[in-house]
């Protein structure tokens, strides 16, 4: 079936706008991944879903990140009030389950360019 | 706080070479390592998945190892091709209060290899 799919790919954001970007996983996966990557460096984790449930939440950067679920498939992650370092590309990954003490395959999407300027 | 750290950050290579990629990381308490390419504006391809209790994984010209206790892992990539140009990822994978797993990536090596 199809991959991860983001959108949009790329996305110039005037400082001080809202952004929302998409994911959609690979269908039936339970856990999904939001990771961030700045240029020349290793993506960094963001936030994980299982099905509807953010369950942590410890890398979002700052109170202007916000990332939801609401039907367990789909999942937005929107920036308030963009600010320049906030420029990256946003990586969504989703695997099939998510059960405690086991490490699943992840697969990733193409990525969300962000540009701030 | 886990560190991964990938040596050389770049290579490059004549065809036909074998070579070998370099991972070491921190806090030895992950659940997997995972090996990833990512070509230039595009998103990780997962290419090997090794799992805690594994010592290591092939997938073709493409063999993964893992020493668990000394924070190591290797990618060996034999008769290198021009198609195999990219950087290389290293992730392993920790675990998240209430279940599943995230992982924590080195910077990357960017390999190229010439005709």
């Amino acid at each position: 079936g199809a991959g991860v799919s983001q959108s949009p790919r790329y996305k110039v954001a005037k400082r001080g706008q809202d952004v929302a970007l998409r994911c959609d996983p690979i269908s039936g996966h339970v856990s999904l991944f939001w990771y961030q990557q700045a240029l020349g460096q290793g993506p960094e984790f963001l936030t994980y879903f299982q099905n509807e449930a953010q369950l942590d939440k410890s890398g979002l950067p700052s109170d202007r990140f916000f990332a939801e679920r609401p039907e367990g498939s789909v999942s937005t992650l929107k920036i308030q009030r963009t600010q320049q370092e906030d420029s990256a590309v946003y990586l969504c990954a989703s695997s099939l389950f998510g059960l405690a003490g086991v490490g699943y395959e992840q697969y990733f999407g193409p990525g969300t360019r962000l540009t701030v300027t | 706080k886990q560190e991964v750290t990938q040596i050389p950050a770049a290579l490059s290579v004549p065809e036909g070479e074998n070579l070998v990629l370099n991972c070491s990381f921190t806090d030895s308490a992950i659940y997997n390592l995972q090996w990833f390419r990512q070509d230039p504006g595009k998103g990780l391809t997962s290419l090997l998945l090794i799992q805690s209790s594994q010592r290591e994984q092939t997938s073709g010209r493409l063999n993964a190892s893992l020493d668990k206790s000394s924070g190591r892992s290797t990618l060996y990539i034999a008769a290198s091709q021009p198609g195999d140009s990219a950087t290389y990822l290293c992730a392993v994978g920790e675990g998240l209060t209430g279940g599943g797993n995230k992982l924590t990536f080195g910077t990357g090596t960017q390999l190229k290899v010439e005709l």
